[in-house]
């Protein structure tokens, strides 16, 4: 069946060392997506690449980078993990000019 | 600023009565609504959407009604069934933007009792 994998699914790391979270897809998307959701949240854009062309929300913290290898890869790197970025990380992705998007189950992140 | 918002965290429903989950938004420039489930543990499911250029859009047990004046959608399933207990998202977006990007509201936790 063709779909969004993400791994880990937990993941624990300790504050300031950082982490990498993997997202990968079968369904040939051009588009994909990071989005974080905290606690009782609702999920935030990060940023999304068009194919290789990265577009960054105004408001994404500098501590988190994005690498796409790929068509079917994309990673989130957390350079220096806060407290604060304890959530799930939900990778999605969909087709050019097509609004539907297509979740991946999500990474738990635990910074201690 | 949360543009996408749903007010009721919480919904309790008896299986075969109908759920509505309602959803309000902010910024006329959207123009394309979507809803989506979400079981614990799993990601976020597409369930249905809607165009900002149509009022109703149904599929099977599910019926979106779009009211742009008020800026307000709802979700109705009927009949309501157990296995549709869990957390409906509402989701909304403008082909304006690059990328489309979705703003989520923050969910309703949809409870089906026997």
């Amino acid at each position: 069946d063709a779909m969004v994998i993400q791994n880990p699914r937990y993941q624990v790391t300790q504050f300031g060392k950082p982490v990498t979270l993997s997202c990968s897809q079968t369904l040939n998307h051009n588009v994909m997506y990071w989005y974080q959701q905290k606690s009782s949240q609702a999920p935030k854009l990060l940023f999304h690449y068009y194919d290789k062309d990265f577009n960054n929300e105004a408001d994404t913290p500098d501590n988190f980078q994005s690498r796409r290898p790929n068509t079917s890869f994309c990673f989130l790197d957390i350079r220096s993990p806060g407290l604060g970025d304890t959530a799930m990380y939900l990778c999605a992705t969909s087709r050019l000019y097509q609004e539907t998007q297509y979740f991946g189950p999500g990474t738990r992140l635990l910074v201690l | 600023d949360q543009q996408v918002k749903q007010n009721s965290p919480s919904l309790s429903v008896q299986e075969g009565r109908i759920s509505i989950l309602n959803c309000d938004y902010t910024n006329s420039m959207f123009d394309y609504f979507l809803w989506y489930k979400k079981y614990p543990a799993e990601g976020p499911t597409f369930l249905i959407s809607i165009s900002s250029i149509k009022d109703k859009n149904e599929d099977g047990r599910f019926t979106v009604f779009l009211n742009k004046s008020a800026k307000h959608l709802s979700l109705h399933i009927v009949p309501s069934q157990p296995g549709d207990s869990a957390v409906y998202f509402c989701a909304a977006m403008s082909n304006s933007n690059s990328g489309y990007a979705l703003n989520f509201g923050k969910g309703t936790s949809l409870l089906v009792t026997p």
